[in-house]
């Protein structure tokens, strides 16, 4: 167990809609890093939060937006969903900022799908 | 820009025998790099991560990797394969460096290792 919780562990939706996925950290971890992974694109890097301010950007659609709370939990926000959009959502938590070799911990993710 | 392949979407053994799973990288910068495994159904789970500190870098559950700089190669080896180790592995390259991606991970599109009785 990594110490990262994310809810829910499934979500099934419908195209157009929109889903809010939860990530709370490790106890202490100020980044929160979300990744997509899916058989197309494989693991992809989406956007990371540091202590509440966003700290990089990958790779994430318009479409979808993320923040972090006070508290250092963190939603990820996919809106207008497309069946593309299916895929398994992780979360990810670090002490600081991460750079170099500091170790990102990963919850156990949540299955999107979308029909 | 900062990349990784994997060179073996697959690799069977059997159990009891040696496991290579290979991954060369690309990075503009000093690269810190890492092996993870996902088991079916599970997140990822660091395995070991190389720190620049010694190029044979051992991780858990007996896997080590070795940072070859003249090869760009970080390939994960063990010795003696179990039943257990089945699952995909990813390798991971990211930089002390970088600007705006500062801190992403760079994911392989992974390996799946089945060991075979």
């Amino acid at each position: 167990d990594s110490g990262v919780t994310q809810t829910p562990k499934h979500l099934i939706t419908a195209t157009g809609q929109r889903v809010t996925l939860r990530c709370s950290p490790r106890s202490g971890d100020l980044s929160v890093y979300w990744y997509q992974q899916s058989l197309d694109q494989g693991l992809q890097f989406l956007i990371q939060y540091y202590n509440g301010e966003e700290r990089a950007k990958g790779n994430i659609l318009e479409r979808f937006s993320a923040q972090q709370f006070p508290d250092l939990h963190s939603e990820l926000n996919l809106s207008s969903l497309e069946l593309g959009d299916s895929a398994l959502y992780f979360c990810a938590s670090s002490v600081g900022t991460g750079i170099g070799q500091e170790t990102q911990y990963f919850g156990p993710g949540t299955r999107l799908l979308v029909l | 820009a900062q990349s990784v392949t994997q060179l073996d979407s697959h690799v069977s053994v059997s159990e009891g025998t040696p496991v290579l799973l290979r991954c060369n990288y690309s990075s503009s910068y000093s690269p810190s790099l890492f092996w993870y495994v996902q088991h079916p159904n599970k997140g990822l789970q660091l395995l070991l991560k190389y720190t620049s500190a010694a190029t044979l870098v051992k991780g858990i559950n007996g896997f080590e990797a070795e940072f070859k700089k003249s090869e760009t190669s970080f390939h994960l080896t063990k010795p003696s394969a179990h039943m257990s180790d089945a699952a995909e592995y990813f390798c991971v390259v990211t930089s002390s460096r970088g600007g705006s991606t500062l801190g992403r991970l760079y994911f392989g599109r992974g390996t799946q290792l089945t060991v075979w009785p």
